[in-house]
């Protein structure tokens, strides 16, 4: 069983367009988080959700915007894409935030977003 | 401000051969440090962490990493290297308390040669 698991896992989608990403965790998990690794393989935090409560909104534009329907799922839609939004974007899961108590963090397999 | 330091772009190591990918971190406090690998085209799969206790953290697929707090390091070790261990390999620094993220190292890619 997949413990994160986020869809689709590539798109390639021309600029201007919306597009969303799924992601669900079945770990029972409170906390989730969006990372974005950029072409140099760069890991930064995107936002982090406690509880489906937005915690963590670090300065990404505000064409970003993640949306926690319930603990288990948390989505990112990006709207009017540019070409420098493409990247992979991982999805991550923890316990609790990872500073809390050490929790670790689980990622799931990543989205390949190309923006053309 | 937290921060992490992988100065190593790439490590080279041949098969059979002990290996270490090296780390260190800026933190205010104790830290919690983390290492992750990420194949290609995968997602980042934890390794191990070590929060507080014994310095030397023991993980997956036979790795290690040493804590030491004087040279504020955490380098990821394994005693003999195998070619499926050719990876990018990411180092990370949180602290306790709050919610406080957790920081990535830039990433270091360790080539395995047969």
């Amino acid at each position: 069983d997949t413990a994160v698991s986020q869809t689709p896992k590539y798109l390639v989608t021309q600029m201007g367009n919306d597009k969303s990403i799924k992601c669900e965790q079945n770990l029972g998990h409170d906390t989730m988080y969006w990372y974005k690794q950029d072409s140099k393989k760069f890991l930064k935090i995107m936002f982090s959700y406690n509880n489906k409560e937005l915690i963590i909104n670090e300065t990404v534009p505000n064409r970003f915007s993640p949306k926690s329907p319930d603990k288990a799922h948390l989505n990112l839609h990006i709207n009017s894409l540019e070409l420098g939004d493409s990247a992979v974007y991982f999805c991550a899961s923890s316990p609790v935030m990872s500073g809390s108590s050490g929790n670790t963090i689980y990622f799931g397999e990543g989205s390949w977003l190309t923006v053309v | 401000a937290q921060s992490v330091a992988q100065p190593e772009d790439q490590v080279n190591v041949a098969e059979g051969n002990p290996l270490t990918v090296k780390c260190t971190y800026s933190v205010s406090g104790n830290p919690y440090l983390f290492w992750y690998v990420q194949y290609p085209n995968r997602g980042l799969q934890f390794l191990l962490k070590y929060i507080t206790g014994d310095n030397l953290v023991k993980g997956s697929y036979g790795f290690e990493a040493e804590f030491n707090k004087s040279q504020t390091s955490f380098h990821l070790k394994k005693p003999s290297a195998l070619v499926s261990d050719s990876a990018l390999y990411f180092c990370a620094v949180t602290r306790p308390g709050g919610y406080n993220k957790l920081i990535f190292g830039a990433g270091t890619r360790l080539a395995v040669h047969p």
